[in-house]
């Protein structure tokens, strides 16, 4: 059974414009919500990410927005740049040994 | 060498061959992680060792056998594997395993089972 559910599978966003990327939990013992950006043959590296206690997280272009009665959070790129295309995945954790339940990813292209 | 690196890059292998993953991180954190990434699904958690201990099995095959002589190295040795096994297999490492810790991966391992 998937815990996190994100949306769209893919997406193809001009430059300047933003990327929404969605996803969606059941668990609401989740309590930590990061993003992890992968680049072709690269491991994920972290991007960003929130705690339930706040509803947005800004760091320069990457905003988180986090709906917790909805059980929803989504990634937002602004200015979308070409270096921006990769996969982006969502992700939440609710146990002390860091265990991540990962999104399927968002494969995001950004076009000149 | 720094980060997490993992070798060997590339697998190509049969059914009946044996060979090992290797993961090694230059960060001085205390867990370490395997993962399986499929083509359009979640990361898949394998194994967890906090401290050379596994911490997590994610009931995995026992054609999959970890390894973790210390903190810094992590093998995933493979045996009579099967072509659904064909995946980028991905190691990470983490301060020390906590909730909220940051995982840094390496590049990964892109198996492929004949």
């Amino acid at each position: 059974q998937q815990q996190v559910k994100q949306s769209p599978q893919s997406l193809i966003v001009q430059k300047g414009g933003i990327s929404i990327i969605n996803c969606a939990y059941e668990n609401t013992a989740f309590d930590y919500f990061p993003w992890y950006q992968q680049f072709p043959g690269k491991g994920p590296a972290l991007l960003i990410a929130i705690r339930p206690d706040v509803s947005e997280k800004k760091e320069g272009r990457f905003t988180i927005s986090f709906n917790k009665s909805a059980k929803q959070f989504s990634l937002h790129i602004m200015d979308s740049q070409p270096g921006d295309s990769a996969t982006y995945f969502c992700a939440a954790s609710a146990d002390s040994w860091g265990k991540l339940q990962f999104g399927a990813g968002t494969q995001v292209v950004v076009t000149p | 060498e720094t980060g997490v690196t993992q070798t060997p890059r590339h697998l190509v292998m049969g059914m009946t061959n044996k060979k090992s993953l290797k993961c090694e991180q230059h960060l001085g954190h205390n867990a370490m992680y395997w993962y399986k990434q499929s083509a359009k699904k979640p990361l898949e958690l394998m194994f967890v060792y906090s401290l050379e201990e596994r911490v997590e099995n994610n009931s995995v095959p026992s054609r999959f056998s970890p390894e973790c002589p210390n903190s810094s190295h992590l093998f995933l040795h493979l045996h009579t594997l099967q072509p659904e096994d064909s995946a980028l297999y991905l190691c990470a490492s983490s301060h020390s395993g906590g909730g909220e810790d940051t995982q840094y991966f390496g590049p990964g391992t892109r198996l492929t089972v004949l």
